[in-house]
């Protein structure tokens, strides 16, 4: 059973600063993806990783993919208040569905 | 291109009754997922569809049902409601072809 694990799940940090989140997984997968949700609202899709070594970059965040280490991360430079959010890694399953499990979220706190 | 669309965005039910949800879609996209989000659960797969065939289902009982038309509109269900079942229910429109996968705004159902 694919399990997904992120960490910290809750992070403080100074706006300036940069962080790194972590998502493992416990099974081979062909699909790694994050999104942000805001409170009350619902999920916006940040990114989508399909290979090895798959890096990508919008604005301050970057996600990376190792699929032999089962690793996923996301870095945070130069952290903005507006970056304040919870952030989700899901995994795709194999076998041709579309389902995804995802990982408990990491609440993020960008403090001026 | 229009987003996914969630009818209705909030619900109000009592104990014992039935509820239906129902997702619309991006255009083109035929495949149709839910997910339940609680505090406690986090997000957690309900079912998955694709040209109106259920293709995988979670692990919920099956007061959870759910099915989808000809025009990739789909609509899920749920009966007996119990108070566990108040959550944000999110239908996730996915793309086969970049592999994407867009979350509809939700509906947030309170049961009492």
């Amino acid at each position: 059973e694919l399990k997904v694990e992120q960490n910290p799940l809750f992070l403080s940090m100074q706006e300036g600063k940069n962080y790194t989140i972590y998502c493992n997984y416990s099974t081979t997968s062909d699909r790694l993806y994050w999104y942000r949700q805001d409170p009350g609202k619902s999920l916006e899709s940040l990114f989508v990783l399909l290979s090895n070594g798959a890096v990508k970059q919008e604005g301050r965040l970057m996600a990376s993919l190792d699929t032999k280490a089962r690793l996923s991360t996301l870095h945070i430079t130069a952290a903005v208040h507006d970056l304040s959010a919870t952030y989700f890694c899901a995994v795709g399953t194999q076998g041709g569905s579309e389902k995804l499990v995802f990982g408990k979220g990491t609440k993020l706190t960008v403090n001026p | 291109k229009a987003g996914v669309t969630q009818t209705p965005r909030y619900l109000i039910k009592t104990r014992g009754q039935q509820v239906t949800l129902s997702c619309s879609p991006i255009s083109g996209h035929r495949s149709v997922s839910w997910y339940q989000q609680t505090p406690g659960q986090g997000l957690q797969f309900l079912f998955e569809y694709f040209s109106e065939t259920q293709r995988n289902k979670g692990n919920f009982p099956g007061r959870f049902s759910g099915r989808q038309f000809s025009n990739s509109r789909s609509e899920m269900n749920v009966s007996t409601l119990e108070l566990g079942d108040s959550a944000l229910y999110l239908c996730a429109s996915g793309d086969r072809t970049s592999y994407e996968q867009y979350f509809g705004p939700g509906t947030r159902l309170t049961v009492t």
